[in-house]
């Protein structure tokens, strides 16, 4: 079963407006969380590190006030795009590492941001 | 810096056959790790295969090996007896470091699987 899940898995939103991305790990506690974009046909890039209690830190060229991370619980980081438009539109997926399960890193089932 | 480089942007493949997926990479770390995961057209990523650089043995799961060859610097993913849901995009990532959770991705290989 999942190991990592994700809310919304889709999500259409009004240009302007602002959505929230969730992202949980289940039954493991997650100090540390990461959110990627994907373009369509493209690879993943890394956006953020997600750190439970303090700061995300976001990777050269991503606005931290255009998306904002909250990781206010051991199982939960939440991304936020702010004033959205259309060229955020984009699959956003979080992963993580769980703790005594060897090296493996999952990911959420991943959310598709439409911006209208 | 490390980079991770897929050259075969897509590949058709007999079902039943076997499949070689390369990856090449890239790093001055002494210390990574190699993933490769699957992502079918629902988008997720699913783990498939982890080589440390430390590890010794060439790693394996179920119909998935890893072909490491450290020297050439390449982490190529084998699959065997390919199956019509096989058909996705296969990424190769590494992470760098221990303990570092971040993953580099390469720009992924579609593969296609014949009847």
């Amino acid at each position: 079963g999942a190991v990592v899940s994700q809310h919304p898995s889709w999500v259409i939103c009004k240009s302007g407006t602002s959505v929230k991305i969730e992202c949980r790990s289940l039954d493991f506690q997650a100090t540390t969380m990461f959110w990627y974009r994907q373009f369509p046909k493209q690879s993943l890039m890394l956006m953020a590190t997600s750190n439970e209690g303090s700061k995300a830190t976001y990777e050269q060229g991503v606005e931290k006030d255009k998306f904002l991370i909250n990781h206010a619980s051991l199982t939960l980081s939440t991304l936020t795009v702010t004033s959205a438009h259309p060229e955020d539109s984009s699959f956003y997926i979080c992963s993580a590492r769980r703790q005594g399960a060897g090296n493996t890193i999952y990911f959420g089932e991943g959310s598709w941001l439409t911006v209208v | 810096a490390q980079k991770i480089t897929q050259t075969q942007p897509g590949m058709f493949v007999q079902e039943k056959e076997a499949v070689t997926l390369d990856c090449t990479y890239d790093t001055s770390d002494q210390s990574y790790g190699l993933f490769w995961y699957k992502q079918p057209s629902s988008g997720e990523m699913i783990f498939l295969i982890y080589q440390g650089s430390y590890d010794e043995q060439n790693a394996t799961e179920g119909r998935y090996s890893l072909n490491f060859q450290k020297a050439r610097k390449s982490a190529n993913l084998v699959i065997s007896a390919s199956q019509l849901g096989d058909s996705a995009m296969y990424f190769c990532a590494m992470r760098v470091g221990f303990g570092n959770e971040k993953l580099t991705f390469g720009t992924g290989t579609r593969l296609t699987i014949i009847p």
